[in-house]
């Protein structure tokens, strides 16, 4: 079955310190790539996307994401953390031709000051 | 220009009561989807809209579960007889095309609670 795993549920970073975000992916063939951040109250907001080309993704607010087929992933990173940055962040996949996101289930970032 | 609008952004009620939760998407977008996020868990699709018509229900629980989307614009998404498992909050996304490929922009969500 089709899946993505965010295998850390909860991490802690003091602030600037870098950060990794894991994300994998179950599918039989490269979907889409998303990452989200969701803020306490807010919708979701896209941070960045791969389709396909160059497999490190420039996003919004200093993230960056790498897409390594061999190791079905998708890690999100950035090399030093604000304090604004403390939020639930997901790692979604869209099949191509299809039309949802499959989610996973999402990794809560606390930064300590 | 505005965004996703969901309301009411909290509802209440009572175990076997109907609800009905409505999605404002952005004017243009053509494509509309609903998902539910419960705690602990990621979200869960649940419908997709293409104008009017809905081409993916497959995510609906159960057929308590219904929406509709009206003019390709506005969307209810209504519950009945409702089951304390069903509270969590309810997304709602538009996007410009259909298509995963296309941006989804959410909405604030409406935060359900079945007591």
């Amino acid at each position: 079955a089709q899946s993505v795993t965010q295998p850390d549920i909860h991490i802690t970073v003091s602030e600037g310190a870098s950060l990794e975000l894991r994300c994998n992916y179950s599918y039989g063939a490269t979907p889409y790539l998303f990452w989200y951040v969701q803020s306490p109250g807010q919708g979701l907001q896209l941070l960045l996307k791969y389709f396909s080309g160059d497999t490190l993704v420039q996003g919004i607010k200093g993230f960056e994401a790498e897409f390594k087929r061999s190791q079905s992933s998708f890690n999100l990173r950035k090399p030093s953390v604000h304090w604004s940055d403390a939020a639930e962040y997901f790692c979604a996949v869209g099949l191509r031709g299809g039309n949802k996101l499959t989610f996973g289930t999402g990794t809560q970032l606390k930064v300590e000051l | 220009g505005a965004g996703v609008s969901q309301s009411p952004s909290n509802k209440v009620t009572e175990k076997g009561k109907d609800v009905e939760l409505r999605c404002d998407p952005i004017s243009g977008h053509t494509a509309l989807y609903w998902y539910r996020q419960s705690l602990g868990q990621g979200l869960e699709f649940l419908i997709y809209f293409q104008g009017n018509s809905a081409p993916d229900k497959s995510g609906l629980p159960s057929d308590r579960f219904s929406a509709e989307r009206t003019g390709g614009s506005v969307s209810t998404l209504t519950i009945q007889r409702t089951q304390q498992e069903d509270s969590a909050v309810y997304l709602c996304a538009s996007s410009f095309r259909q298509g995963a490929g296309d941006e989804q922009f959410f909405g604030p969500g409406t935060r359900l609670t079945v007591l």
